[in-house]
């Protein structure tokens, strides 16, 4: 079975300054990962996903992230955040195969960008 | 394209109801899958369906129950309820289910059991 732990339930920044989540998964297949963001009373919304070649993976937003297989981790990086980045982001696997429409997420990473 | 709808958005029920929960996919989505999100618990996965067939079932008590149609449309059915199935309950869509593709989500449907 697989699981996903994201570091840190909340992370503040100010506004403009560099910000990274963090997202471990643990599985003993190979797996895809995803980003998704939740902004307050909405569904959540995909940031990138990886699912092989590049370890590098962006948004059109200015997100992007990495993956390690080495380390089993998926951090979200931003170089610069805005006030409108404030939201929950959720780390995913899906560990492929027989595992349809299934998403494991990690609980939760609130950030808030400050001015 | 519109995106994946559920309705309703808010409900009230008391302890022992059951209620019924309904998800338009995407047009040309035959896979949707159902999440309950909580405080406690986070995102859980429910189950999966594509061409009115359940695929893949989380870990959840018989109480929860869903169904699709032949127009890909699901509803879930959540009988006897509990206080703890207060939550926020996700559908999202995608082509076919697999894992390489992206789900899209709706907005959900907030339950609320007194």
């Amino acid at each position: 079975a697989q699981s996903v732990t994201q570091l840190d339930s909340q992370v503040p920044v100010f506004e403009e300054a560099p910000v990274e989540l963090r997202c471990n998964y643990s599985s003993s297949v190979s797996v895809y990962l995803f980003w998704y963001v939740q902004y307050p009373n909405q569904g959540l919304q995909l940031l990138l996903k990886y699912l092989s070649g590049s370890t590098l993976v962006e948004s059109i937003n200015g997100f992007e992230a990495e993956f390690n297989k080495s380390q089993t981790s998926f951090h979200l990086r931003k170089p610069s955040v805005h006030i409108s980045d404030t939201a929950e982001y959720f780390c995913a696997v899906n560990a492929g195969g027989t595992s349809y429409g299934k998403l494991t997420f990690g609980q939760g990473t609130i950030l808030t960008v400050h001015p | 394209k519109a995106g994946v709808t559920q309705t309703p958005r808010y409900l009230i029920k008391t302890r022992g109801q059951q209620v019924t929960l309904s998800c338009s996919p995407i047009s040309g989505h035959r896979s949707v899958s159902w999440y309950q999100q909580t405080p406690g618990q986070g995102l859980q996965f429910l189950f999966e369906y594509f061409s009115e067939t359940q695929r893949n079932k989380g870990n959840f008590p018989g109480r929860f129950s869903g169904r699709q149609f032949s127009n890909s449309r699901s509803e879930m059915n959540v009988s006897t309820l509990e206080l703890g199935d207060s939550a926020l309950y996700l559908c999202a869509s995608s082509l076919a289910g697999d894992s390489q593709e992206t789900q899209y989500f709706g907005p959900g449907t907030r339950l609320l059991v007194l």
